[in-house]
C-alpha cells in the first residue's frame, strides 16, 4: 500500500489562531482529498487537490505531488472548525481506492 | 441532489446475526465504494464498484462479507455471522468516473452507518 502521516495528531488553538495541518505520503499519487469529519462522523469534503494550490474561503490547501506533502491551512479559526481532519490520497498506479491518514484532531476554543 | 445516503444509521445486532446495509449514492456516480472506520482511525477501504462491476476488494473482506450492486444503482453489504470485531463504522461513498479515465474522480461520502455487535 501507500504510506499516509498527519501531523500534529492532535493541535489545539484559541479562537481566531492560524494554523497548518501536513500530509505526507510515500508513494506518487493521482489523487488526493482533505475531509473533515464532524462529530456525528459525516466526511466533508473540503479540497479535492492532486497538485497545486486552492482557496475556499478561510481554508486553503497545497499539494506539492513531486516532494509528495500536502498542506491544509485554516485562517482565523472557529469553535466549528474543530472536528478530525483526513488527507486521503489515491496511489498512482491504482484507479480507485483511497488510502486514509489517522487524522488531526483539531480543538479550537472560544 | 441530496448526496450519498445509507441506511440504516445505527444498528446494534448480536454476535452470530447476520446484518444488512444499504447505500444510495449520487445519481450520476457510476463509482461506489464502501469504507470501515473503527474508533481513532481513518477510515480502510473494503470494495468499490464500477456500475455494477466489483472492482477490487480489500483483504479486510472476509468471506462473512459479501457486497452487490445489482443495477449498478445503490449497493448493498452484508456481514454474515457478526462479531464483536466488526463493531465499527461502515461508510458509503461515490464518484463519477469518465469513460477510461485513470483517475478515480472526487469521492464523496454517505453519513454512515453505525454498528454495533453486542
Amino acid at each position: 500500500g501507500i504510506q499516509v502521516e498527519q501531523s500534529p495528531p492532535d493541535l489545539i488553538l484559541q479562537e481566531g489562531a492560524n494554523s497548518t495541518l501536513r500530509c505526507n505520503f510515500s508513494d506518487s499519487v493521482n489523487n488526493l482529498q482533505w475531509f473533515h469529519q464532524n462529530p456525528w462522523g459525516q466526511l466533508i469534503n473540503l479540497f479535492y487537490i492532486p497538485s497545486g494550490t486552492k482557496q475556499n474561503g478561510r481554508l486553503s490547501a497545497t499539494t506539492v505531488a513531486t516532494e509528495r506533502y500536502s498542506l491544509l491551512y485554516i485562517s482565523s479559526s472557529q469553535t466549528t472548525d474543530s472536528g478530525v481532519y483526513f488527507c486521503a490520497v489515491v496511489r498512482g498506479s491504482t484507479l480507485g481506492r483511497l488510502y486514509f491518514g489517522r487524522g488531526t484532531q483539531l480543538t479550537v476554543w472560544p | 441532489d441530496t448526496g450519498v445516503s445509507q441506511d440504516p444509521r445505527h444498528k446494534i445486532t448480536k454476535r452470530g446475526q447476520n446484518v444488512t446495509f444499504r447505500c444510495d449514492p449520487i445519481s450520476e456516480h457510476n463509482r461506489l465504494y464502501w469504507y470501515r472506520q473503527t474508533l481513532g482511525q481513518g477510515p480502510e477501504f473494503l470494495t468499490y464498484f464500477q456500475n455494477e462491476a466489483q472492482l477490487e476488494k480489500s483483504r479486510l473482506l472476509s468471506d462473512r462479507f459479501s457486497a452487490e450492486r445489482p443495477k449498478g444503482s445503490f449497493s448493498t453489504l452484508e456481514i454474515q455471522r457478526t462479531e464483536q470485531g466488526d463493531s465499527a463504522m461502515y461508510l458509503c461513498a461515490s464518484s463519477f468516473v469518465p469513460g477510461l479515465a485513470l483517475q478515480g474522480g472526487e469521492q464523496f461520502f454517505g453519513p454512515g452507518t453505525r454498528l454495533t455487535v453486542l
